[in-house]
C-alpha cells in the first residue's frame, strides 16, 4: 500500500459526460500528480500541483482540468467525455517539488470506461 | 515517434532464471532515469532513480545500469520469483530547463513460470 488513495476505483459513464476523479496523496507529500494510462498509449503525464499550484503539464486535453486543495487533496475533472479517454488515471504523491527528482508513490488508479 | 524505447515487449522466463530488460532512449538531456513495476491492474511501484552521471543502482535482486553515452539502460533481474511477474516501465525525465515532457516506455510484460 503506496499511502495514496483514489476514489472511485472504477467508473462507468456515457460519452459527452462529466466525471471528477479524487486522490489522496500520502501524509506530508505535498506534490500531486495525474496520469493517464491507457492500453495503446503507455504511461503519459497529464499535470503535477504543488501545494495548491499548478506546477508542469503534459499532454492534458483542454477538456481535462485538476486542482488541488488546501488540503492537498486532488480532483482530475473530465468532461465531454469521448470514446478515447477510456484508460486507467493514476495519481501519484511525492514529497517535495521535485523537478521529477524524487520518488513518485502511486495510487491503485481509478478504470473509467466511456460507452 | 517515442523518444524511449523498450525490448523485448514480452518475455517469458523460468522461475530461478535470470533476465535483463533494455531501454533505448533519444531524450537528451535528461535529468534522471527511472525503472517501475506495474503489477497487473495496480499503480507503478519505483525500482530505481539514476541520475546521469550514475552507471548502476541495486534494489535487491533488481540492478539498473545506464550507458549517457549510447543512451541505454537495462534492468537485470537476477534468481526470478513468481512474483517479478509484471510490467516494467523505463521512464525518462528530460532536464527541467526543458520542460516536462516526460517520456515513458511502452514496457516489457514478464512473465515468470514455475
Amino acid at each position: 500500500d503506496s499511502g495514496v488513495t483514489q476514489t472511485p476505483k472504477h467508473l462507468i459513464t456515457a460519452t459527452g459526460q462529466r466525471v471528477t476523479l479524487r486522490c489522496s496523496p500520502r501524509s506530508g507529500d505535498l506534490s500531486v500528480y495525474w496520469y493517464q494510462q491507457s492500453l495503446d498509449q503507455g504511461l503519459q503525464f497529464l499535470i503535477q500541483y504543488y501545494n495548491g499550484e499548478e506546477r508542469a503539464k503534459g499532454n492534458i486535453l483542454e477538456r481535462f482540468s485538476a486542482q488541488q486543495f488546501p488540503d492537498l487533496h486532488s480532483e482530475l475533472n473530465l468532461s465531454s467525455l469521448e470514446l478515447g479517454d477510456s484508460a486507467l488515471y493514476f495519481c501519484a504523491s511525492s514529497t517535495t517539488l521535485g523537478s521529477f527528482g524524487d520518488t513518485q508513490y502511486f495510487g491503485p488508479g481509478t478504470r473509467l470506461t466511456v460507452l | 515517434k517515442n523518444q524511449v524505447e523498450q525490448s523485448p515487449q514480452s518475455l517469458i522466463i523460468l522461475e530461478g532464471k535470470n533476465c535483463t530488460l533494455q531501454c533505448n532512449y533519444t531524450v537528451s538531456p535528461f535529468s534522471n532515469l527511472r525503472w517501475y513495476k506495474q503489477d497487473t491492474g495496480r499503480g507503478p511501484v519505483s525500482l530505481t532513480i539514476m541520475t546521469f552521471s550514475e552507471n548502476t543502482k541495486s534494489n535487491g535482486r533488481y540492478t539498473a545500469t545506464l550507458d549517457a553515452d549510447t543512451k541505454q539502460s537495462s534492468l537485470h533481474i537476477t534468481a526470478s520469483q513468481l512474483s517479478d511477474s509484471a510490467s516494467y516501465i523505463c521512464v525518462v525525465i528530460p532536464n527541467p530547463n526543458s520542460g516536462y515532457a516526460l517520456n515513458f516506455g511502452k514496457g516489457t510484460s514478464l512473465l515468470v513460470t514455475p
